[in-house]
């Protein structure tokens, strides 16, 4: 069994800050982890993904995040947020290399304020 | 360039009628996907196939129907049944050497009238 908890729905930063949308997760095997990205009406968009290599994993946009297997947390980091980066981010696990068994977290929306 | 194409991206529908939307993709993909999103709510999975003429049914597919004649396409059907049809339907494609990451199509949102 495996589940994902997004701790917080909604997220609020100031342009040029930090952001950190947290991510929690349970597998009972060992996971392959995913941030994407969803713009308003758009499809869903790959930021970065974990797979069993190293634990801090960079993807595009300045975005990156690190797998703690201690604490069960795959939390997405960005030094400085830009207006762009103003979206709905969706944590998601699945067993390593096992696409079909993908759970999604509910989803964190961040908003941007300049 | 290679990617998934869902048609149409807006569709309305009276009451009591089917409805077909569309999912295509040229990346040479043997999985495909379809998920229901609601505002507010993360993904939940339809119906996926990871192969052609072969479909399982994901946590919610009452309601829906799906084919897969051809590895390039995975059309989902909105039938009658379905008693809250109006989302925001997204379809996704995985390489099956893939390590898990889909690419998704840019949506089609369903209102029923």
């Amino acid at each position: 069994a495996q589940s994902v908890t997004q701790l917080d729905s909604h997220v609020s930063v100031s342009e040029g800050t930090p952001v950190l949308l947290r991510c929690n997760y349970s597998s009972s095997y060992s996971p392959s982890l995913f941030w994407y990205v969803q713009h308003p009406n758009k499809g869903l968009q790959l930021l970065l993904k974990y797979t069993s290599a190293a634990t801090l994993v960079k993807g595009i946009n300045g975005f990156e995040a690190e797998f703690k297997k201690s604490e069960t947390s795959f939390h997405l980091t960005k030094p400085s947020a830009h207006m762009s980066d103003a979206a709905e981010y969706f944590c998601v696990v699945t067993p390593y290399n096992a696409g079909n068994m993908l759970t999604f977290g509910g989803g964190t929306r961040l908003m941007v304020k300049p | 360039d290679g990617g998934i194409t869902q048609s149409p991206k807006y569709l309305f529908r009276k009451e009591g009628q089917n409805v077909t939307l569309s999912c295509e993709q040229n990346l040479n993909h043997d999985a495909m996907y379809w998920y229901r999103q609601d505002p507010g709510q993360g993904l939940r999975l339809i119906y996926y196939s990871q192969i052609v003429n072969d479909f399982q049914k994901g946590d919610i597919a009452e309601g829906y129907s799906v084919s897969r004649e051809k590895k390039e396409s995975f059309p989902l059907t909105v039938t009658s049944a379905q008693k809250n049809p109006t989302a925001f339907y997204l379809c996704a494609s995985r390489g099956v050497w893939s390590t898990g990451e889909l690419f998704f199509g840019e949506g089609s949102r369903l209102t029923v009238l």
